[in-house]
């Protein structure tokens, strides 16, 4: 089946710098990929989505200038968080649309296994 | 409305008993409706999914049962066990390019012993 790879799985960062997360597609090619935002037992929060070779479209309220999206391959997107404070603190997740082998259609999605992001 | 509402919030079962997670959708283009498991400090992970051209399916020990004329789907988990304790999300799209999956609230079982 489908799978993303998602690096790191856990980050910790002092408040300023900039972390980068990787989502890789390892057996097809993805060419969207959704980035996530999700705090503690709360749902997850759709914050972009990436099509490949073109600009991400953000969602209302998230800082496009914060929350930095590549997708300069079918196979990778990373999501950049510059200038981190605490507040970005939060679990990231990327996700890409996969497509059916029967056509006709049918398509899902499959999820990367998630970024804890830690801003001291 | 890109609504999707999930209820209970929590859940508590023996082992052994039937967990039954709702949702309700406002959107009647929606066209794919599926259900993640997440276990904490992972990514969600398919469990099951339906498109409103059927009103069941079944997968092993999961059930999405789909009222296409209510909007609402929901999962039943027969013979519930320890191993199924995680938050379950109910979530729906529309078919396209821009396609984008809208959550429900997300419901945590707690399955005892």
């Amino acid at each position: 089946g489908a799978v993303v790879s998602q690096h790191p799985s856990w980050v910790i960062c002092k408040s300023g710098t900039s972390v980068k997360i990787e989502c890789r597609s390892l057996d097809f090619q993805a060419t969207t990929m959704f980035w996530y935002r999700q705090f503690p037992k709360q749902s997850l929060m759709l914050m972009a989505t990436s099509n490949e070779g073109s600009k991400a479209t953000y969602e209302q309220g998230v800082e496009k200038d914060k929350f930095l999206i590549n997708h300069a391959s079918l196979t990778l997107s990373t999501l950049t968080v510059t200038s981190a404070h605490p507040e970005d603190s939060s679990f990231y997740i990327c996700s890409a649309r996969t497509f059916g082998r029967g056509g006709g259609g049918s398509y899902g999605y499959t999820f990367g296994s998630g970024t804890r992001l830690t801003v001291v | 409305q890109q609504q999707v509402k999930q209820s209970p919030q929590s859940l508590i079962v023996q082992k052994g008993g039937i967990s039954i997670i709702n949702c309700a959708y406002e959107n009647t283009a929606f066209d794919y409706f599926p259900w993640y498991q997440q276990f904490p400090g992972k990514g969600p992970a398919l469990l099951i999914a339906i498109r409103p051209d059927v009103s069941e399916k079944k997968e092993g020990r999961f059930t999405i049962s789909f009222n296409k004329s209510a909007k609402q789907f929901s999962l039943h988990i027969m013979d519930s066990q320890p191993g199924d304790s995680a938050t379950y999300f109910c979530a729906a799209s529309i078919f396209g390019t821009a396609s984008k999956l809208t959550f429900g609230t997300g419901t945590r079982l707690q399955v005892t012993l």
